[in-house]
């Protein structure tokens, strides 16, 4: 199966800067990825996702891009604020199988 | 459109007990998925029911187990509880067929806890 691998698991950032997660997949096949937020006590939120014949996708702060050849994929938030403090996670589809997820990062931003 | 819900949010259950847990996918998502989530190993994949039937099946012991009705709720059964099956058990629902883009949502999920 796949095997998605996330860095790092915690992650602290002044408010204003950018902060960057990274994942790696190890299945060349799958073609779907999407990116969670989950803040204290509740479910993870879908913030963002992109699908393989894509490199790149934005959505205001915040950014996916996608290196197929690689095998990885990034999560770029800019101009950080207390609020993206959470847990974020990515996760890797192939072809309506299950998502494989990766171990999660703690974002902290300090005000 | 209403999100995905689960009942209940909490439970207290004892070593040996067991339990039913609730999903309510979001109107018109035809697959539900369920997760274990616990700090130590983060999301863990138990089973996807689409249409009624078991799709996708995780890496967990026959104690877990569950079915989807006809309306797409979805019900996970834990039998003969441990302690280490404490955790927050998550929902997500997805849209139908078997697309590969199919974007998931998550409930906010039912904490169990096993003493």
């Amino acid at each position: 199966g796949e095997n998605v691998e996330q860095h790092p698991s915690t992650l602290s950032v002044q408010e204003g800067d950018s902060a960057v997660i990274k994942c790696t997949y190890s299945d060349s096949a799958s073609n779907y990825f999407p990116w969670y937020k989950q803040e204290l006590g509740k479910g993870p939120q879908l913030i963002i996702d992109i699908r393989s014949n894509v490199g790149e996708k934005k959505d205001q702060r915040i950014a996916v891009t996608l290196n197929k050849t690689a095998k990885h994929f990034s999560l770029h938030i800019t101009e950080t604020q207390p609020e993206d403090s959470a847990v974020y996670f990515c996760a890797a589809r192939l072809n309506g199988n299950q998502f494989y997820f990766g171990t999660g990062t703690s974002l902290t931003v300090i005000p | 459109k209403a999100g995905v819900t689960q009942t209940p949010r909490y439970l207290i259950k004892t070593r040996g007990q067991q339990v039913t847990l609730s999903c309510s996918p979001i109107s018109g998502h035809r697959s539900v998925s369920w997760y274990q989530q616990t700090p130590g190993q983060g999301l863990q994949f138990l089973f996807e029911y689409f249409s009624e039937t078991q799709r996708n099946k995780g890496n967990f012991p026959g104690r877990f187990s569950g079915r989807q009705f006809s309306n797409s709720r979805s019900e996970m059964n834990v039998s003969t509880l441990e302690l280490g099956d404490s955790a927050l058990y998550l929902c997500a629902s997805s849209g139908s067929g078997r697309g590969a883009y199919n974007e998931q949502f998550f409930g906010p999920g039912t904490r169990l806890t096993v003493l």
